[in-house]
C-alpha cells in the first residue's frame, strides 16, 4: 500500500520567512497530490493539489512535485502566525484513495 | 453555505455501550466518508459512501458499521465500544469519487470510551 512520510514532525518559523515542508510517497504513479491544513480543533482544509511533474504557485504558496524522487514539497512565502497549523500531506492510491501522512506542526513566531 | 456538519463534538462512553456518531453536508455531495484520526498516525478512513445504500469498507472497518439513508447524512456506529476506540472522527464529503477531489471536513468528533 501507498506509504507517506513527512518530515520535519514539528518547525519553527520567523513571522515573514519562508517555511519548507516535506512528503516523500512510495508509488510513483500515485494519482494526486494534496496539501490539507489543519488548525487546533478543526478539521483539515485543502490547501493546494498537484497532479504533474513540476512546480504550481498559489497566492504565497508553491509546491514542487518530483516523482523520480518520489518528493513533494510545499512552501509558504512570508509566513505569518495565522499559517500556524498542522499541515498534512496527502497522496492518491492506486484504488483512487487518499493516503495520509501524519503531518508536520508549523508554529510561526511573531 | 458549504459545510459539514458533525454531532456531537464530544462523547465519553463506557466500553461496551454503543455509539452513535452523525454527520451531515449541504452541498448534495455523492461521495462521503469517515475517518478517524489518532496522534502520531495520518487520517485512516474508515468507510466510504458513494451514495445512499452504496458503502464500502476503507482500510480500517472493523468494529464499525456505516448507515447512509439520505444524501445529505452519513451516521458511524459502533456496536460495543472498545477503549481502542478512543479516537477523533472526522467525516468529509466529496463532490465525486477519487483522489483528485477536494474533500470538506467536518470539525470532528471527540470519543472516549472508559
Amino acid at each position: 500500500q501507498e506509504k507517506v512520510q513527512q518530515s520535519p514532525e514539528s518547525l519553527i518559523v520567523p513571522e515573514g520567512a519562508m517555511s519548507s515542508l516535506n512528503c516523500t510517497f512510495s508509488n510513483s504513479a500515485s494519482q494526486s497530490i494534496w496539501w490539507y491544513q489543519q488548525h487546533p480543533g478543526k478539521g483539515p482544509e485543502a490547501l493546494i493539489s498537484i497532479f504533474s511533474n513540476g512546480n504550481k504557485k498559489e497566492g504565497r504558496l508553491t509546491v514542487y512535485l518530483n516523482r523520480a524522487s518520489l518528493h513533494v514539497s510545499l512552501h509558504i512565502r512570508d509566513s505569518q502566525p495565522s499559517d500556524s497549523a498542522v499541515y498534512l500531506c496527502a497522496v492518491g492510491d492506486s484504488n483512487y484513495q487518499l493516503i495520509w501522512g501524519s503531518g508536520t506542526k508549523l508554529i510561526i513566531k511573531p | 453555505d458549504m459545510k459539514v456538519t458533525q454531532m456531537p463534538r464530544y462523547l465519553i462512553k463506557r466500553m461496551g455501550e454503543n455509539v452513535l456518531l452523525e454527520c451531515g453536508q449541504d452541498m448534495s455531495h455523492e461521495t462521503m466518508y469517515w475517518y478517524r484520526q489518532d496522534p502520531g498516525l495520518g487520517l485512516q478512513l474508515i468507510y466510504i459512501s458513494y451514495d445512499v445504500d452504496s458503502n464500502s469498507e476503507g482500510d480500517i472497518p472493523k468494529g464499525y458499521r456505516v448507515s447512509r439513508k439520505k444524501r445529505e447524512h452519513f451516521s458511524l456506529i459502533l456496536d460495543s465500544a472498545k477503549t481502542n476506540q478512543t479516537s477523533v472522527y472526522f467525516c468529509a464529503s466529496s463532490l465525486g469519487q477519487g483522489a483528485g477531489n477536494t474533500l470538506y471536513f467536518g470539525e470532528g468528533s471527540r470519543l472516549i470510551v472508559v
